[in-house]
């Protein structure tokens, strides 16, 4: 099946800082999404990007499909934005979503 | 989001018990999932329904039994579980099966624990 990593594994921020999250993934795709989980465990939708940019007040993301990968902007962290945020994706070939491994943010005040 | 709910939140059980967990979306979708998220693993896809339909079987044991009634209603039944068995089960749901267009709501998860 496709593989989908993320990087880095893990990210400790001070509050006010920005951040780059990047999401490879090795086949094409018909549909990307961000997710942010918070630290109780639920997974939230940021983004739905395929392709292209978009943005969402302090976050956005850019898809480079032609070149497979996807990256998560953050802008001027908050402590709110700990967690973990996975990209997923389903390919071209199937009909599911397959998670990449996370990036664990911890943003400090 | 609320519009995915999931009961019990938090489920302890032994080995030789038998539970359910449940779901229910409030969105009008079409497909429902269960991911299992064991730590320091990513999710991985148990099963997909599409308009009441199982669409997909990631090779789960059987110990592990879907059901899905109606389109908003999505049970996991659990019986004869294992202690790696413990693990977050997420539902989730999408206005179709996948697809160029289709998103995916979870719900906020069961924090399950086999002893």
């Amino acid at each position: 099946g496709i593989q989908v990593e993320q990087s880095p594994p893990d990210l400790i921020l001070q509050e006010g800082a920005n951040s780059t999250l990047r999401c490879n993934f090795s086949d094409s795709v018909n549909n990307l999404q961000w997710f942010h989980q918070n630290p109780w465990g639920q997974l939230i939708n940021l983004f739905y990007i395929p392709s292209g940019t978009k943005q969402n007040g302090r976050l956005s993301a850019t898809t480079v499909a032609t070149e497979r990968y996807s990256l998560l902007y953050i802008s001027s962290s908050q402590t709110t934005d700990s967690g973990v945020y996975f990209c997923a994706v389903d390919p071209t070939t199937g009909n599911q979503f397959y998670f990449g491994t996370g990036t664990s943010l911890t943003v400090i005040p | 989001e609320t519009g995915v709910t999931q009961t019990p939140r938090h489920l302890v059980m032994g080995m030789t018990n038998k539970k359910s967990l449940k779901c229910e979306q409030h969105l009008g979708h079409n497909a429902m999932y269960w991911y299992k998220q064991s730590a320091k693993k990513p999710l991985e896809l148990m099963f997909v329904y599409n308009f009441k339909e199982q669409t997909e079987n990631n090779s789960v044991p059987s110990r592990f039994s879907p059901e899905c009634p109606n389109s908003s209603h999505l049970f996991l039944h659990l019986h004869t579980l294992q202690p790696e068995d413990s693990a977050l089960y997420l539902c989730a749901s999408s206005q179709m099966g996948g697809g160029a267009t289709d998103t995916q709501y979870f719900g906020p998860g069961t924090r399950l624990t086999v002893l």
